[in-house]
């Protein structure tokens, strides 16, 4: 069965980095895109961008662009979302998703940003 | 980008009553290949969302047919045609034709009565 396995709850602060993994198994990783969102506290779901595993190539959404660095590893069958320079505004849960049509979903990693 | 707007954004529900959620894009959903790559997700308190509808009609595997989709253009509806305690959550559309960005509805809170 398809299972996203994520990393644990990360705390930061402020200007730090974070970097988030996605380990992909019952399926073949390459063959589908891995998207990334987040959710805020008590707000909306939140599509950051996307993940080639084959290719290594990405897209993101502008609100990201130039702070999010997507990456793989294909020989573990896992995906990696970096996000440089946080703010308190980039407390969320991040998850990692399956294809563009969103199918499956890994179990979610708090990140939060505090002084 | 794609506005989805959902209404109502909350909905008290009787157990073994229907409910009904409105979905509506700012602009159509048909893709060039025809289809129109609407979805629905459920997020029950403290879990992950889960897909229950795709394109605007097609339930995943293991959803209970008591869910439903349908629409066309630019409106959406997700149906349930008895509500069950275990469906309380939120439930959000999400467009997947005009991308970069994909992008959701606010979301609508069910909860019993």
């Amino acid at each position: 069965q398809v299972q996203l396995v994520q990393s644990g709850a990360e705390v930061k602060k402020p200007g730090a980095s974070v970097k988030v993994s996605c380990k992909a198994s019952g399926y073949t990783f390459t063959a589908y895109y891995m998207h990334w969102l987040r959710q805020a506290p008590g707000q909306g779901l939140e599509w950051m961008g996307w993940i080639n595993p084959n290719s290594g190539g990405t897209n993101s959404a502008q609100k990201f662009q130039g702070r999010v660095t997507m990456t793989r590893d294909t020989s573990i069958s896992t995906a990696y979302m970096e996000l440089n320079r946080l703010t308190s505004d980039d407390t969320a849960v991040y998850y990692c998703s399956r294809d563009g049509a969103l199918d499956y979903w890994g179990q979610g990693t708090l990140v939060t940003v505090s002084s | 980008d794609v506005v989805m707007t959902q209404s109502p954004l909350s909905l008290p529900v009787t157990l073994g009553q229907p409910a009904s959620i409105s979905c509506r894009s700012s602009q159509s959903l048909v893709y060039s290949d025809g289809n129109i790559y609407l979805s629905w997700f459920q997020q029950r308190p403290g879990q992950s969302p889960r897909r229950l509808i795709y394109k605007v009609s097609n339930r995943d595997s293991g959803v209970p047919d008591r869910f439903s989709g349908s629409g066309s253009g630019t409106d959406f509806t997700l149906k349930i045609s008895r509500v069950e305690a275990e469906d309380v959550g939120v439930y959000y559309c999400m467009q997947g034709t005009h991308w970069p960005p994909w992008t959701f509805g606010q979301g609508t809170k069910v909860e019993i009565k």
